[in-house]
């Protein structure tokens, strides 16, 4: 399996403009994650989706913020409209269970590196 | 709520030293607990984690980890590092109890490693 892709890799914007991550989680996993991590902050959980279901959003920093699973395959995080504050790497994950004695293993992605000027 | 304490920032270790890498949590009943790697501008990769059983947990890359419950650690070992792995590591814990699915991670230790 390719594992989780993410794109783009790098994103360079500016203050105010609309910028969408995507995720690809392995194929099969139920559960897929985005974090932000910074230095200040470290590794934050925004938000949750469990067979294409957000179960959590309470890590979402605010309304600029919104997450989408349309399917199995594909999440988009989006930030509109960007400020230099959101400057961070986001990073998704995805497991195949999570919770009680099946819990399973996060498995990340590479990261988008955001920087918004 | 569910809380890791990683205590140091930042280690440093000579090429063939020893390691032990702290890690508190804080969380009311039976954990999940994890250890991630994170090498420079990577995502993370998991190095081990323990459920249940035998507290002394074998990993990948020739890692090791204790949970001890009295002491609510789980602290990260290597007999002998190898300057392959200076990298930042993470402590996560999760819940044994199913509906709860959020993993809470440390703040992380950078570990330096020098010759």
């Amino acid at each position: 399996d390719a594992g989780v892709i993410q794109s783009p890799r790098h994103e360079v914007t500016e203050m105010g403009q609309e910028v969408t991550l995507r995720c690809k989680p392995i194929s099969g996993h139920d559960y897929l994650f985005w974090y932000r991590q910074t230095m200040m902050r470290g590794l934050e959980l925004l938000i949750y989706f469990n067979n294409n279901v957000p179960i959590d959003d309470s890590g979402m920093p605010e309304d600029r913020f919104s997450a989408k699973m349309p399917n199995a395959s594909f999440s988009t995080l989006k930030i509109q409209p960007s400020e230099p504050r959101d400057s961070a790497v986001y990073f998704c994950a995805s497991s195949l269970v999570l919770g009680g004695a099946n819990t399973d293993t996060q498995y990340f992605g590479p990261g988008t590196r955001l920087t918004v000027l | 709520a569910q809380s890791v304490t990683q205590p140091d920032i930042h280690i440093t270790v000579s090429e063939g030293a020893s390691l032990e890498l702290r890690c508190n949590y804080s969380y009311g009943a039976t954990p999940y607990l994890f250890w991630y790697v994170q090498s420079p501008g990577q995502g993370l990769q998991l190095l081990l984690k323990y459920f249940s059983g035998d507290t002394l947990v074998q990993g990948i890359k020739g890692f090791e980890a204790e949970f001890k419950r009295s002491q609510s650690s789980f602290n990260l070992r290597k007999p002998s590092v190898h300057w392959s792995d200076a990298a930042e590591y993470f402590c996560a814990v999760g819940s044994a109890h199913f509906g709860n699915e959020k993993l809470t991670f440390g703040t992380g230790t950078r570990l330096t490693i020098i010759p």
